[in-house]
């Protein structure tokens, strides 16, 4: 089993409808990450966390919001999906200190 | 603010050696990654740098110079199989944000 799994992989959806996207992890890292993916725009930081309590905007929150459910889990949703919000989603794990990120196999979203 | 700059495209032939360059600007720095990512996968780890100087991790060579903000990787005897896109990440002090560049994608001709 990978030890971040995303959930799911491959959605589409109408413009206005609210969507959740999964994340979950087995390697008990605190710090949690979701990022988008879009051509020619590298990975952007939505939201992260450090912890279940501990949850911080990245450079492009407006339009996303995220859920911290334990430590394990690490949830982000489109409260009402707009078509540019049509992306490849990765969420990411690490501990603290000089680790590198794990990333999840990614979540193919799009919005009609 | 951040800013992360890469080459958007490179190419190179089979055996040879490449160097894909990395300057950033950050508001506090506290360490430098790369990450090699093929088209449709998921980002995986390569070299990390905190300190200046070069990090060698096989094929795959990492520097670091933090007073002018740039990092570099090399990749020797290139392989087919390294074609790519190569992704310069800048952790980001009393933040631990970690943002990334545009990626830089490589061919690796016959």
């Amino acid at each position: 089993d990978a030890d971040v799994t995303q959930t799911p992989r491959n959605r589409i959806t109408k413009t206005g409808k609210r969507i959740m996207l999964e994340c979950s992890q087995t390697k008990g890292h605190d710090r949690m990450y979701w990022y988008r993916q879009d051509p020619g725009l590298g990975l952007r930081l939505i939201y992260y966390s450090f912890d279940v309590k501990d949850i911080n905007k990245g450079e492009i929150s407006d339009g996303y919001s995220v859920s911290r459910q334990a430590q394990a889990k690490f949830s982000l949703s489109l409260e009402s999906a707009i078509p540019n919000q049509t992306a490849l989603y990765f969420c990411a794990t690490r501990d603290g200190g000089d680790t590198e990120a794990f990333f999840g196999q990614g979540t193919r979203l799009t919005v009609v | 603010g951040q800013n992360i700059d890469q080459p958007t495209e490179m190419t190179a032939t089979e055996g040879a050696i490449v160097q894909i360059n990395c300057t950033y600007q950050t508001s506090g720095f506290n360490g430098l990654f790369w990450y090699q990512q093929h088209a449709g996968e998921a980002p995986t780890f390569l070299s990390y740098n905190v300190l200046d100087g070069l990090e060698e991790k096989g094929r795959f060579s990492s520097f670091l110079s933090r007073s002018k903000g740039y990092s570099y990787l090399l990749l020797k005897e290139l392989q087919m199989k390294d074609s790519a896109s190569y992704l310069c990440a800048v952790r980001v002090y009393n933040t631990d944000k970690l943002i990334f560049g545009t990626g830089t994608r490589l061919q690796v001709f016959p």
